[in-house]
């Protein structure tokens, strides 16, 4: 149970042009999804905090009109890189949280989605 | 604000020997503890948490982790590694108030045969 799917897994675009990444919870309704980058070797980084039906809420340095999160429903959140170019090339990953009550608390990931930018 | 410091980026272990990977947090409110691995190429998965309760806790794969609150320590240990352990493992924190995981930098676990 608790499944995020995360699509793509992979894509590859041309620098200036946007990229959308859904994220769609299966089997449970997530209020709350968090958007994470991963650079090669490195950590997971959190980029923004969407809450379904508000605006998403961004890390500092983290350029808000660039990483573009819509969060429209308690089972899908999309994030849409726009203009993007080589620097924006990482792996991006979604998470929810699960089990709100504090015996079952935890996070539920989606498999990630490997961009390219060329 | 909460923090996760993973000391050892990278552990080289024999198989079947034991291992311990470190990892001690920051913060200033109770917190709940995780660990993760992660295969290349991959999403993550949940190895164990701590929530409440026992300070042992015992996750998938043979692992398992003890919290120590007056250390601010979550290390997590498995007893006899294999060969398919090789993967990435994140331990994580967030406060009780069912906010971000923050993570920390990662621990490369490498078994060679």
């Amino acid at each position: 149970g608790a499944v995020v799917s995360q699509h793509p897994s992979w894509v590859i675009c041309k620098s200036g042009t946007s990229v959308k990444i859904e994220c769609r919870s299966l089997d449970f309704q997530a209020t709350t999804m968090f958007w994470y980058r991963q650079f090669p070797k490195q950590s997971l980084m959190l980029m923004a905090t969407s809450n379904e039906g508000s605006k998403a809420t961004y890390e500092q340095g983290v350029e808000k009109d660039k990483f573009l999160i819509n969060h429209a429903s308690l089972t899908l959140s999309t994030l849409t890189v726009t203009s993007a170019h080589p620097e924006d090339s990482s792996f991006y990953i979604c998470s929810a949280i699960i089990g709100w009550d504090s015996a079952n608390y935890g996070y539920t990931f989606g498999s990630g989605t490997r961009l390219t930018v060329v | 604000a909460q923090s996760v410091t993973q000391l050892d980026s990278q552990v080289p272990v024999f198989e079947e020997a034991p291992v311990e990977l470190r990892c001690n947090y920051s913060s200033s409110v109770s917190v709940y503890l995780f660990w993760y691995v992660q295969y290349p190429n991959q999403g993550l998965q949940l190895l164990l948490k701590y929530l409440s309760g026992s300070t042992l806790v015992k996750g998938i794969n043979g692992f398992e982790a003890e919290f120590n609150k007056s250390q601010t320590s979550f290390h997590l240990r498995k007893p006899s590694v294999h060969i398919s352990d090789t993967a990435e493992y994140f331990c994580a924190v967030s406060n009780t108030g069912f906010q971000k995981l923050v993570f920390g930098t990662g621990t490369r676990l490498l078994v060679s045969p």
